[in-house]
């Protein structure tokens, strides 16, 4: 079957580096996403990786292996406002999401 | 457990025809359930909020007159893209709310409609 794998909650310090890894098993591979969601709140994108390596966007940085089925969101020098749930999908080979649950990251000061 | 499922996975339709896309709960009921949709490497854009019973509440710009809701029940919610135009061709998703037990107040995905309008 199908399976996103990612913590179900962490915690980290306000200025601190936090690492949110992401594996998967899924039938085809099309692309990983990673959204961050604030409570009651749509997911915002974050990135999209189809290809090996790291994608770098100012604080937030994405990592992905296909070969080792997966991936991490590296958050840096972390405010409180990212105090949020991070979502990691994947796009199988018909196109369709696999959700894995959310990790709830909360900071504190 | 927490498995919400769309029907169909991917439609291509003519222009003008009308799409229903379904959204299940499968082993959890939701009062509430959210259709979004989104275009490539973007984010989800909330297109409206189902409730159970009663009428869906849409968001800004969002035509409640094209884009019929309907939630009937607490595991089924539809979406109908009536007259569908090639720019109503995207990605829809939608998620729903678990209303009591291990689910409660957890929003959990489904994988997503590619509609294809031409």
């Amino acid at each position: 079957g199908q399976n996103i794998d990612q913590p179900t909650e962490m915690t980290a310090t306000e200025g601190a580096i936090v690492q949110i890894n992401c594996t998967y098993q899924t039938s085809g591979f099309n692309g990983l996403f990673w959204y961050q969601q604030h409570a009651g709140e749509a997911p915002t994108f974050l990135s999209y990786n189809v290809l090996d390596g790291l994608e770098e966007k100012g604080r937030f940085s994405s990592f992905l292996s296909r070969s080792k089925g997966y991936s991490y969101l590296l958050l840096k020098e972390l405010q409180m406002k990212d105090s949020a749930s991070y979502l990691c999908a994947v796009m199988d080979s018909n196109y369709q999401l696999i959700w894995g649950a959310g990790t709830k990251l909360i900071i504190k000061p | 457990g927490a498995v919400v499922s769309q029907h169909p996975s991917w439609v291509i339709c003519k222009s003008g025809t009308s799409v229903k896309i379904e959204c299940r709960s499968l082993d959890f009921q939701a009062t509430t359930m959210f259709w979004y949709r989104q275009f490539p490497k973007q984010s989800l854009m909330l297109m409206a909020t189902s409730n159970e019973g009663s009428k869906a509440t849409y968001e800004q710009g969002v035509e409640k007159d094209k884009f019929l809701i309907n939630h009937a029940s607490l595991t089924l919610s539809t979406l109908t893209v009536t007259s569908a135009h090639p720019e109503d061709s995207s990605f829809y998703i939608c998620s729903a709310l678990g209303l009591a037990g291990p689910q409660y107040n957890e929003q959990f995905f489904g994988p997503g409609t590619r509609l294809t309008v031409l």
